[in-house]
């Protein structure tokens, strides 16, 4: 029963540098999101998907990206990362809208 | 635009004190609501969810919350906290019809203390 999970767990990035975040689900859940939390700040939501091959864009979306190519996985990519991305990243997955997420155990990533 | 406020940011309690935490959202359409418990270095788990129905709703833990429409509230309680109950509680509003998507509040860190 591993859920949602989160690779890597944690990340060291200089400025400039691009990485991908991934995140796996065994669910069969059409909805996938990114989020990330600051303190202070709760959870923001970056980027989602509602379904295999669709993306949309969150409140904070810039500087990052998106691909959902199979039902299963949803990448977060950084192209350039940023000092303010530094931040724990947070992806959950849902059946459908309105029943609440499941979880990642986040990554927590670092842009010096 | 819908929003979600905590009201409080950090709550200290005694164990074995009742325990409220404070929710508040707007919105123009209906909503879903819910309420997740982070605990140090996890993700979020589901505590509770009011979905329709009943405006009283029980998780798990212990906890319960009661939606209030005319106060457009979400308050969480529980009647006696444990150590274990220490955690970053956080308030989340979904729109019906809005992809899924949950805004979250600024979450309330509950501490108790023995």
């Amino acid at each position: 029963n591993a859920g949602v999970t989160q690779t890597p767990k944690f990340r060291v990035l200089k400025t400039g540098q691009s990485m991908t975040l991934l995140c796996a689900q065994d669910m069969n859940h059409e909805y996938m999101y990114w989020y990330r939390q600051d303190p202070g700040m709760g959870l923001r939501l970056i980027h989602y998907s509602v379904g295999e091959g669709t993306t949309a864009k969150g409140e904070v979306p810039d500087g990052y990206n998106v691909s959902r190519l199979k039902k299963q996985n949803f990448l977060l990519g950084l192209e350039s990362a940023a000092p303010s991305q530094t931040s724990v990243y947070f992806c959950a997955s849902s059946y459908a809208g309105g029943y609440g997420y499941t979880f990642g155990s986040g990554t927590r990533l670092t842009v010096v | 635009a819908q929003s979600v406020t905590q009201l409080d940011s950090q709550v200290p309690v005694f164990e074995e004190a009742p325990v409220e935490l404070r929710c508040n959202y707007s919105s123009s359409v209906s909503v879903y609501l819910f309420w997740y418990v982070q605990y140090p270095n996890q993700g979020l788990q589901l505590l509770l969810k009011y979905l329709s129905g009943s405006t009283l709703v029980k998780g798990i833990n212990g906890f319960e919350a009661e939606f209030n429409k005319s106060q457009t509230s979400f308050h969480l309680r529980k009647p006696s906290v444990h150590i274990s109950d220490t955690a970053e509680y956080f308030c989340a509003v979904s729109m019906k019809n809005q992809g899924g998507k949950l805004i979250f509040g600024q979450g309330t860190e509950l501490s108790v203390k023995p």
